[in-house]
């Protein structure tokens, strides 16, 4: 496609559960970022992936958070034990090279944890 | 202090005017700076991007860059209710992801 695509759309879930979100970042993007952005808020750093290089996991706020990116392609945001506070959007972006380059950000997942 | 700081608003303009949103960071080894815009329940999406001292105009836009003093600033001229929106800031602030200032609303009063 030629936008990041990224899915679901929407998601409720109970607290407790774990949830998987999925991003499919622009053809010949080798950087890759999750960011969340709470109700009213600014975005909120998670980590970022970079070609082959050991991801910036510097952002994730616990250990229930983890995130891999397979084939230096999709990426997939994990939440294990959802809680109320993780209720929030969760944007992917791209960008041809880290730093320097502009990110083109997906729809994003709105996550509510009931 | 925030790596990236904006003023939350909201901006107020009328239509026609200039709007003149402004961003200072401070990291002094950051080099790229970006302007996004996001609608309310939409994502963000860029605006313009600068990386040298100066203006950088393209259309309405124009973007404003002073290293010395740590300052980023974008004006749209001739405002549009149209424009109304939340405008981002964003920085390489020494991470290897950019870095977001909170944002600040724009309001264009019709």
């Amino acid at each position: 496609g030629a936008g990041v695509s990224q899915s679901p759309s929407n998601k409720v879930t109970e607290k407790g559960k774990d949830v998987e979100l999925r991003c499919d970042p622009i053809s010949g993007h080798t950087a890759l970022y999750w960011y969340r952005q709470s109700l009213g808020q600014g975005l909120e750093f998670l980590i970022y992936f970079q070609g082959n290089s050991a991801p910036d996991k510097s952002g994730l706020p616990s250990d229930r958070f983890s995130a891999e990116r397979t084939g230096g392609s999709v990426s997939t945001l994990t939440i294990q034990r959802t809680q109320q506070e993780d209720s929030a959007v969760y944007l992917c972006a791209s960008s041809l090279a880290q730093g320097s380059s502009p990110l083109h950000f997906g729809n994003g997942t709105r996550l509510t944890v009931t | 202090q925030k790596e990236v700081e904006q003023n939350s608003g909201p901006l107020s303009v009328p239509e026609g005017a200039i709007a003149s949103l402004n961003c200072t960071y401070s990291d002094r080894g950051s080099q790229s700076f970006f302007w996004y815009r996001q609608y309310s329940g939409k994502s963000p999406e860029l605006i313009m991007f600068i990386y040298s001292n100066g203006d950088k105009e393209d259309g309405r836009f124009t973007a404003q860059l002073n290293k010395a003093s740590q300052y980023v600033s974008l004006l749209i001229r001739d405002s549009q209710p149209s424009d109304s929106a939340t405008y981002l800031c964003a920085g390489d602030t020494g991470r290897r992801a950019l870095t977001f200032g909170s944002g600040t609303r724009l309001q264009v009063q019709p």
